[in-house]
C-alpha cells in the first residue's frame, strides 16, 4: 500500500539553525511528493513537489531530493527563521487514481 | 489566500446531529478534495470530485457524504454525529483531475461535536 511516515517533532530550532525533517514513504509504482505547511490558524500550502526519482524541489530556501533508492523525501533548509514556524506535512500522490496521502505533520519552532 | 472558501469557519453542534460543510474552489478548477484533520488520526483523504463526479474516496466514513454541485462548490455532509468527528475538515482544489496536480486548500471548518 501507500504510506508517508515523517519524523515524530516538535522540533526546536535556533534562528540560522540547520533544518532536516525526515520523510520516507511506501509506494506502489511511481508516486509523486510533496512537503506542504501550514502556518497558525490557516490551511495548508504547497512547499515543493517533485515528481520523479533524482528530482529535486525547491522554494523559498527549502530543498528536497526525491531517492528512490531510499524511498525518502527529507525537507531542508540551510538557516531557518522564525517565520519558518510552522507544521510541515510530507506527502504522497500515487499517480494512479486520485488518492492522496499524508505524514503525520512535524511541528517546528524557531526561535530567535 | 488561496482563493478557495470555506463556510462556516467554526460549528458546534451536538452528537447525533447532521452538518453541512460548504467548499468554493478556486476560479476555474474543477476537482475538489475533502479532508479530516484530527489530533489522533492525522489528515485524512476522505473523498474527491472532479466537474460534479466522484472520482476517488479515501477514509471516508458511510455516515458521511459529499457531493458537488454545477457550479462546482461542494458540500460535505456529516450525519449522526459523534464526538470523535471533532475536527478540522479542509477541502482543497486543483484543475485537474489527478492528485498530483497542486492543491490549493482553503482556510478550513472547525466542527466541534458535544
Amino acid at each position: 500500500g501507500n504510506s508517508v511516515t515523517q519524523m515524530e517533532g516538535p522540533v526546536t530550532l535556533s534562528e540560522e539553525a540547520f533544518l532536516t525533517i525526515n520523510c520516507t514513504y511506501t509506494a506502489t509504482g511511481y508516486p509523486s511528493l510533496f512537503w506542504y505547511v501550514q502556518y497558525p490558524g490557516e490551511g495548508l500550502q504547497l512547499l515543493l513537489k517533485a515528481t520523479k526519482a533524482d528530482d529535486k524541489g525547491s522554494n523559498k530556501g527549502f530543498e528536497a531530493t526525491y531517492r528512490k533508492e531510499t524511498t525518502s523525501f527529507h525537507l531542508e533548509k540551510g538557516s531557518v527563521q522564525v517565520s519558518d514556524s510552522a507544521v510541515y506535512f510530507c506527502a504522497l500522490s500515487p499517480n494512479t487514481g486520485n488518492q492522496f496521502y499524508f505524514g503525520t505533520g512535524t511541528s517546528l519552532t524557531v526561535i530567535p | 489566500d488561496s482563493g478557495v472558501t470555506q463556510t462556516p469557519k467554526h460549528l458546534i453542534t451536538a452528537t447525533g446531529q447532521r452538518v453541512t460543510l460548504r467548499c468554493s474552489p478556486r476560479s476555474g478548477d474543477l476537482s475538489v478534495y475533502w479532508y479530516q484533520q484530527s489530533l489522533d488520526q492525522g489528515l485524512q483523504f476522505l473523498i474527491q470530485y472532479y466537474n460534479g463526479e466522484e472520482r476517488a474516496k479515501g477514509n471516508i466514513l458511510e455516515r458521511f457524504s459529499a457531493q458537488q454541485f454545477p457550479d462546482l462548490h461542494s458540500e460535505l455532509n456529516l450525519s449522526s454525529l459523534e464526538l470523535g468527528d471533532s475536527a478540522l475538515y479542509f477541502c482543497a482544489s486543483s484543475g485537474e483531475d489527478f492528485s498530483g496536480d497542486t492543491q490549493y486548500f482553503g482556510p478550513g471548518t472547525r466542527l466541534t461535536v458535544l
